[in-house]
């Protein structure tokens, strides 16, 4: 069964703006795609959720195509404090429908 | 105040022990999860209650019993522990409608030995 995917890891510098995909061509049809920030010794936490376009609040923002097979998370001017590793969730439609989370981007900031 | 909480935060213990960890949610949710961690940091859904009824049961070893004496609890009581249960599990909740939307505890650790 194909997974739902995410790079591996990504750096990055500073004050960049980055962006982490997640591929999900499974994905069940009235699903929300949701992603979480998880530091070292704690439990992920919610971060933005999205069902197709664009969302965007305080902190991120969420691409989302017509075919809703990929989303990307974009975290504008990124800070030593985004470091962290990046998930996201979705519900994935094989036959009979799974909650799954992707498997996970670490992402370091350089300063 | 903790909205999940899990205990205990670390747990250490031989093969073929039982052991059980607890967990808590005061947030008012339904929906009541587990969750495998690996080395490799995959997350893995494990359970799922809804108001005390099983919803999801991912093929996890039957070693592995889930219970929820009430909406606001869900423990997981492990028998015969194994090298391969070593892992961190972490409890989460949500609202039954924005179950994408989970609240989660900050883990246990468990090293079986």
């Amino acid at each position: 069964l194909a997974k739902t995917t995410q790079p591996i890891s990504m750096d990055s510098y500073e004050g960049q703006e980055v962006n982490i995909t997640c591929s999900h061509n499974n994905i069940a049809t009235n699903d929300y795609i949701t992603w979480y920030q998880q530091f070292p010794s704690q439990g992920p936490r919610f971060i933005i959720q999205g069902y197709k376009t664009k969302v965007t609040n305080e902190v991120a923002s969420l691409f989302i195509p017509a075919d809703r097979k990929s989303s990307t998370l974009s975290l504008p001017r990124v800070s030593l404090s985004d470091t962290a590793v990046y998930y996201c969730l979705v519900t994935v439609n094989f036959g009979n429908e799974k909650l799954t989370f992707g498997t996970g981007t670490r992402l370091t900031i350089i300063p | 105040d903790t909205a999940v909480s899990q205990t205990p935060k670390y747990l250490v213990t031989q093969m073929g022990n039982d052991k059980s960890i607890k967990c808590e949610q005061n947030l008012g949710h339904d929906t009541m999860y587990w969750y495998k961690q690996d080395s490799k940091k995959f997350l893995k859904i494990m359970f799922s209650y809804n108001n005390k009824e099983l919803i999801i049961n991912e093929t996890v070893p039957n070693r592995f019993s889930p219970k929820s004496p009430d909406k606001a609890h869900l423990n997981l009581h492990i028998n015969s522990l194994e090298l391969g249960d070593s892992a961190v599990y972490f409890c989460a909740s949500s609202q039954k409608l924005a179950k994408n939307i989970q609240y989660f505890g900050a883990g246990t650790r468990l090293s079986v030995l």
